[in-house]
């Protein structure tokens, strides 16, 4: 049982589109990792959400945390071909380091 | 700033076999965790290791072990090798503190023939 739920599994949006992908879950973490993996390579951290109701921005994409801290969502504004990858969220708990409970992943392909 | 490296970066094994994985942690990192990554399941946690010691495990069969040494590398070992375990093996770094943020090598890819 997947204790992160992402979704949508797959994307496939034309260059200059928007997309937002979720991340859901029934447990409470103490933070909220989204990491971005391209083929070949491991994955590379985009963002860490801690506080409930924390938005962050980086650039064009657009990171929320829920109030309760069970569910995240990344946005992405005018997606470019370069944001082509397998999106990843992991939730952390403060008392298990290096433990992350990561998601199933998002395969989002933009194209020209 | 190097990164994590992970050797070796692919290999090919039979089943039955033994393999070990090695992982050098970015310089000033003590903290180093092992995944397996599988199409089916995802990205799976195998164990943390801190200052020699492992400090959390993963749900996985004891084929699967890890160590680490005193300059912060770790190695992890798999034996009796099943089909099952080809997967990619990734190896994370952090300073363990903060809010938990992992950086990743490019992964070792095992294939179990």
């Amino acid at each position: 049982t997947q204790l992160l739920e992402q979704s949508p599994q797959f994307l496939s949006i034309q260059e200059g589109e928007n997309l937002t992908v979720y991340c859901n879950s029934s447990s409470v973490f103490s933070s909220l990792q989204w990491y971005r993996q391209e083929p070949g390579e491991g994955p590379v951290l985009l963002v860490t959400v801690v506080t409930g109701g924390e938005v962050k921005k980086l650039k064009r994409l657009t990171f929320q945390f829920g109030d309760a801290r069970k569910d995240s969502s990344l946005h992405i504004t005018a997606a470019q071909t370069g944001d082509t990858g397998l999106y990843l969220c992991a939730g952390a708990w403060a008392d298990s380091w290096g433990k992350l409970q990561f998601g199933a992943g998002t395969q989002v392909v933009v194209t020209p | 700033k190097a990164g994590v490296t992970q050797t070796p970066r692919y290999l090919i094994k039979t089943r039955g076999q033994q393999v070990t994985l090695s992982c050098s942690p970015i310089s000033g990192h003590r903290s180093v965790s092992w995944y397996q990554q599988t199409p089916g399941q995802g990205l799976q946690f195998l164990f943390e290791y801190f200052s020699e010691t492992q400090r959390n495990k993963g749900n996985f069969p004891g084929r699967f072990s890890g160590r680490q040494f005193s300059n912060s590398r770790s190695e992890m070992n798999v034996s009796t090798l099943e089909l099952g375990d080809s997967a990619l093996y990734l190896c994370a770094s952090s300073i363990r503190g903060g809010t938990g943020e992992l950086f990743f090598g490019e992964g070792s890819r095992l294939t179990v023939l």
